[in-house]
């Protein structure tokens, strides 16, 4: 089955640096790619995807890359704000079922 | 956004109980729900696919006999724990894929349930 790993597993910035978190994946049939935001105790949210026929997205602050030849994609933070702190878990999809990574732990300092 | 709705949001039971967790789209019917199981500090660890009005569908080293998933009505999935133990202790978390256009669209978490078994 598909496996995803996540790196780094936590990852400490100054407000108004970038934070980048990079994913690679195994199976190459894996055609989407989420990435989620979850504060503690409280429901991933869904901040951004990418489709395998993408290879760049963006929105706001936001970004995200996919390199389907590499089966790497990573997700790109800029002007990072305190509220950016919490975790956040990259997927895999193959039809119906998402495989995560383990996540990154995102720590914004003021 | 689609809204997925579920309770408890946490529950503390005796061990040898059963505990019966609801999972509900409010806005858009789900011909498939999701269950994953979450460790303090770990990724979501998907326990076993809800299809509705067939049986559910697990993950290898998940057991269906203690893992009890009905997904009776397109809007609503239940996950019932078995006899629990504490080692069954979890943040357990369903969720949802609104359907429409290319078959693996957005998923829609609803907001977990804290078990505590003592």
């Amino acid at each position: 089955g598909e496996n995803v790993e996540q790196h780094p597993s936590t990852l400490s910035v100054q407000e108004g640096d970038s934070a980048v978190i990079k994913c690679t994946y195994s199976d190459s049939a894996s055609n989407y790619f989420p990435w989620y935001k979850q504060e503690l105790g409280k429901r991933p949210q869904l901040i951004i995807d990418i489709r395998s026929n993408v290879g760049e997205k963006k929105d706001q602050r936001i970004a995200v890359t996919l390199n389907k030849t590499a089966k790497h994609f990573s997700l790109h933070i800029t002007e990072t704000q305190p509220e950016d702190s919490a975790v956040y878990f990259c997927a895999a999809s193959l039809g119906t079922k998402l495989t995560f990574g383990g996540g990154t732990r995102v720590l914004v300092k003021p | 956004g689609a809204v997925v709705s579920q309770h408890p949001s946490w529950v503390i039971c005796k061990s040898g109980t059963s505990v019966k967790i609801e999972c509900r789209s409010l806005d858009f019917q789900a011909t498939t729900m999701f269950w994953y199981r979450q460790f303090p500090k770990q990724s979501l660890m998907l326990m076993a696919t809800s299809n509705e009005g067939s049986k559910a569908t697990y993950e290898q080293g998940v057991e269906k006999d203690k893992f009890l998933i009905n997904h009776a009505s397109l809007t609503l999935s239940t996950l019932t724990v078995t006899s629990a133990h504490p080692e069954d202790s979890s943040f357990y978390i369903c969720s949802a894929r609104a359907e429409g256009g290319e078959t693996n669209e957005k998923l829609f978490f609803g907001s977990g349930t804290q078990l505590s078994v003592l």
